[in-house]
């Protein structure tokens, strides 16, 4: 059974600070992505990432993928308000329905 | 083209009472999947399917819950007699297929509060 999670689950911080949230999952898959949520609302597709040493950035975040360790992580750079959201990472079960199985996710508040 | 629909967006049912939640899919995706998110938590798993036929339902509870997708129209995640513990929000997200390339597309979601 595919288990993935998250550290931290809250993070607080300050503006133009930078930080990093991980993602383990403990067996092997062939997509993993991320997604970020803000209250009351659906899940914003922000990354996919397909293989070993795949490296993916939109603005102030980038995130990176290490199959061999199965470890994701996704780093903020110079954090801003704006980014204050809930960050989930969802792995592909890959054996039969190929459902994603979410981490518990992090919620991240950036103080002025 | 119009993304993955969901209807209705707030539904308030007292217990023991029926949910009926309607998912349209992306035009051209066959594939549904159910999610559900109870509060400050991720969103889990519950039922996979294909036009008619129910794939993978193995996050399904056992009793109260059923999903159909007929041949025509949307896709119903059926509640019934609902509990205090099925307030939730309930995502559904569709695709094309299963194989790399089926990135899945969430909807809105539908929030389920029991009284």
């Amino acid at each position: 059974e595919l288990k993935v999670e998250q550290n931290p689950l809250f993070l607080s911080m300050q503006e133009g600070k930078n930080y990093t949230i991980y993602c383990n999952y403990s067996t092997t898959s062939d997509r993993l992505y991320w997604y970020r949520q803000d209250p009351g609302k659906s899940l914003e597709s922000l990354f996919v990432l397909l293989s070993n040493g795949a490296v993916k950035q939109e603005g102030r975040l980038m995130a990176s993928l290490d199959t061999k360790a199965r470890l994701s992580t996704l780093h903020i750079t110079a954090a801003v308000h704006d980014l204050s959201a809930t960050y989930f990472c969802a792995v592909v079960y890959i054996q039969g329905a190929q459902k994603l199985v979410f981490g518990q996710g992090t919620r991240l508040t950036i103080n002025p | 083209n119009a993304g993955v629909m969901q209807n209705p967006r707030h539904l308030v049912r007292r217990r023991g009472q029926e949910a009926r939640l309607r998912c349209s899919p992306m035009k051209g995706h066959s594939h549904v999947y159910w999610y559900r998110q109870l509060p400050e938590e991720g969103l889990k798993f519950m039922v996979y399917l294909q036009k008619e036929n129910i794939i993978d339902e193995s996050g399904m509870p056992k009793e109260r819950f059923s999903a159909e997708f007929p041949k025509e129209g949307p896709s119903i995640l059926r509640i019934q007699q609902v509990v205090r513990g099925d307030s939730a929000a309930y995502f559904c997200a569709s695709s094309l297929g299963v194989t790399s390339a089926g990135e899945q597309y969430f909807g809105p979601g539908t929030r389920l509060t029991v009284t």
